[in-house]
């Protein structure tokens, strides 16, 4: 069965530090990834996407995440995170023949510090 | 764009009630909705998807008389928690796409708390 883990539970960081959250899936075919943010309440936001052509996709807010197949991983990163990034992130896979069955990870609550 | 109303935010309501929660898309047309269940510190779980004039497709385990769902139109999705109990409390999630590729957008979610 598909699945998607996410290494990084909760995340504390201070301002113009880098991010990387980890995401890797397991399913031997061919997928179609998402990352997903979740401000302080409010609803889940898509943050970017990878259907196909170039692994390293850059997203909203100066996020990107890079699909290496071979690794089964799709990371999020930022170079320089700001408070208003302060958030749960999540990781999301379907296959590319169904595309509306989101398989999710847990989520990953990223705190910044100012 | 690309806005899902959900409505309410929060219900809380007696043993044996029945709850419906409404998911709207407000700018586009949606030929597809999905329901999504989220328990404290888990994943979101899909319970079903929803199809514009036909019948939901129930995730198994998912059971299709407790939870009802109604896709009349092609911006308007219902759950119906039918005779509801504690165990039901949860966050209840709903999301709508246009049509294939189209990635999911969210309702901002609702509170179920049956006491």
């Amino acid at each position: 069965a598909q699945s998607v883990s996410q290494h990084n539970h909760h995340v504390i960081l201070s301002e113009a530090a880098s991010l990387e959250l980890g995401c890797n899936y397991s399913y031997g075919g061919t997928v179609n990834l998402f990352w997903y943010v979740q401000y302080p309440g409010q609803h889940l936001q898509l943050l970017l996407k990878y259907f196909s052509g170039d692994p390293l996709v850059k997203g909203i807010k100066g996020f990107e995440a890079e699909f290496i197949k071979s690794k089964f991983s799709f990371n999020l990163r930022k170079p320089s995170v700001q408070w208003s990034d302060t958030a749960e992130y999540f990781c999301a896979v379907t296959n590319a023949g169904n595309n509306r069955k989101l398989i999710w990870g847990l989520g990953t609550s990223l705190a910044v510090n100012p | 764009g690309a806005v899902v109303s959900q409505h309410p935010s929060r219900v809380i309501c007696k043993s044996g009630t029945s709850v419906k929660i409404e998911c709207r898309s407000l700018d586009f047309q949606a030929t597809t909705m999905f329901w999504y269940r989220q328990f404290p510190k888990q994943s979101l779980m899909l319970m079903a998807t929803s199809n514009e004039g036909s019948k939901a497709t129930y995730e198994q385990g998912v059971e299709k008389d407790k939870f009802l769902i109604n896709h009349a139109s092609l911006t308007l999705s219902t759950l119906t928690v039918t005779s509801a109990h504690p165990e039901d409390s949860s966050f209840y999630i709903c999301s709508a796409s246009l049509s294939g590729d189209q990635p999911q957008h969210f309702g901002d979610g609702t509170r179920l708390s049956i006491l």
